[in-house]
């Protein structure tokens, strides 16, 4: 089974500021990574797709990036509708798992 | 506008039934596999189940292998869980998600079924 590991479990940051956040897989997924944006009440949304692809509808402030087993979801400039909880998931194999998440919040 | 609607969520004893529907709009039902996610504050996300476009495959977590079927009606754009011999442990909220073309990531995603299973 393929442990992601997610870090910082809380940031905090403020609107316009660039957020960075991380998701280390125990051993390769590839480019086999997303990440999930979900805010407070709701389900989550796909942001980005094997590592780097956006998802349809998605703002180009949102980057995805990987260097070996670390992903890293950047965004670039914090809008207020950014602050949310963020997961990463793999899809190497079965079972696809989750990150145990990233809370990014206003300071 | 892709919009999928979970239904059939509740309180149920351990040991007990219950069935999650979930219908989708919006899209080519028929042409897309779906899928089952499960939240709780201390697990986080978890995969539950996944079932092909034609009903052909279907995968089930270790956790839920053997108590848990999916099952789906194009006719009538709805997916299907079929939960039994609840555990206390399968308390959760229940998502359906629409699975991004032939991948196993989770492209949209309903808004949600509680389940809770207490005596």
């Amino acid at each position: 089974e393929i442990v992601l590991t997610q870090s910082p479990a809380t940031v905090s940051l403020s609107p316009g500021e660039r957020a960075t956040l991380s998701c280390r897989a125990s051993q390769t997924v590839s480019n086999y990574l997303a990440w999930y944006q979900q805010r407070p009440g709701q389900a989550p949304r796909l942001l980005i797709y094997d590592a780097v692809k956006r998802a349809t509808g998605v703002p180009d402030r949102f980057t995805g990036s990987r260097s070996g087993t670390e992903y890293t979801l950047t965004i670039s400039s914090l809008e207020p509708e950014d602050f949310a909880v963020y997961f990463c998931q793999h899809r190497w194999d079965w079972p696809p798992e989750f990150g145990q998440g990233t809370r990014l919040d206003i300071k | 506008e892709v919009q999928l609607l979970e239904s059939g969520g509740g309180l149920v004893r351990p040991g007990g039934s219950l069935r999650l529907s979930c219908v989708g709009s919006g899209f080519s039902f028929k042409t897309f596999a779906m899928s089952w996610i499960r939240q709780t504050p201390g697990r986080g996300l978890e995969w539950v189940s996944t079932i092909g476009f034609n009903s052909g495959s279907t995968y089930f977590a270790e956790s839920v292998k053997g108590r848990f079927t999916v099952s789906r009606d194009n006719s009538k754009d709805t997916v299907f869980l079929q939960m039994n011999d609840l555990r206390a442990d399968d308390t959760a909220l229940y998502f359906c998600a629409k699975n991004l073309a032939t991948t196993r990531y989770f492209e949209y995603w309903g808004r949600g079924t509680p389940v809770t299973v207490s005596s």
